[in-house]
């Protein structure tokens, strides 16, 4: 069955530093990966996703992701954090049927150090 | 311009009441779902609709019943509200192809809470 890991419950990092936000997934096939985020009292947005081809891939906000089937890790990173990136954030997986579903992991919730 | 649109964007009532929550999206997609985000902020799927028709239909009680009239359109309506069912009730909805790819757009969300 599938499912994701994000181990990091709460992350506090301060302003201006590298972030890395954790996720493992479990998938029989070729997973589709996102990445999303939750600001206080919206919806969510998708940050980036990975369907094939390159294993490093660019969102938006400037965030990055590295696929890494070795590892089944898909983990989130930024060079530099702003207080506006404070939110939740979710990683998900998906396959590539029409009747597949996506299963989000639990979150990892990211506070700002000013 | 939303593209998700949910109403309403809160909601409180007491247990027993029946009430909908609406859902339109303008992407032109063909494939709408229902999540539900507990407290913990747990995100997990209800149904799906494609073109209209039911595709995904979790372990959810019969007193949630979706209706989708259209393509662009997807409604939940509870009955006999529960304590329980208080929580954070999204909308989304992504557009199928032949590779399957289907990043999902979310609306706003509707908070319930059950008095």
């Amino acid at each position: 069955a599938q499912s994701v890991t994000q181990p990091d419950i709460h992350i506090t990092v301060s302003e201006g530093a590298s972030l890395e936000l954790r996720c493992n997934y479990s998938y029989g096939a070729t997973p589709y990966l996102f990445w999303y985020v939750q600001s206080p009292g919206q919806g969510l947005q998708l940050l980036l996703k990975y369907f094939s081809g390159d294993t490093l891939v660019q969102g938006i906000k400037g965030f990055e992701a590295e696929f890494k089937r070795s590892q089944s890790s898909f983990n989130l990173r930024k060079p530099s954090v702003h207080w506006s990136d404070a939110a939740e954030y979710f990683c998900a997986v998906g396959g590539g049927s029409s009747a597949s579903k996506i299963i989000f992991g639990s979150g990892t919730r990211l506070s700002i150090r000013p | 311009d939303t593209a998700v649109s949910q109403t309403p964007k809160y909601l409180v009532t007491q247990m027993g009441n029946d009430k909908s929550i609406k859902c339109e999206q303008n992407l032109g997609h063909d494939t709408m779902y229902w999540y539900k985000q507990d407290s913990k902020k747990f995100l997990k799927i209800m149904f799906s609709y494609n073109n209209k028709e039911l595709i995904i239909n979790e372990t959810v009680p019969n007193r949630f019943s979706p209706k989708s009239p259209d393509k662009a359109h997807l409604n939940l309506h509870i009955n006999s509200l529960e304590l329980g069912d208080s929580a954070v009730y999204f909308c989304a909805s992504s557009q199928e192809s032949r590779t399957g790819a289907h990043e999902q757009y979310f609306g706003p969300g509707t908070r319930l809470t059950v008095t």
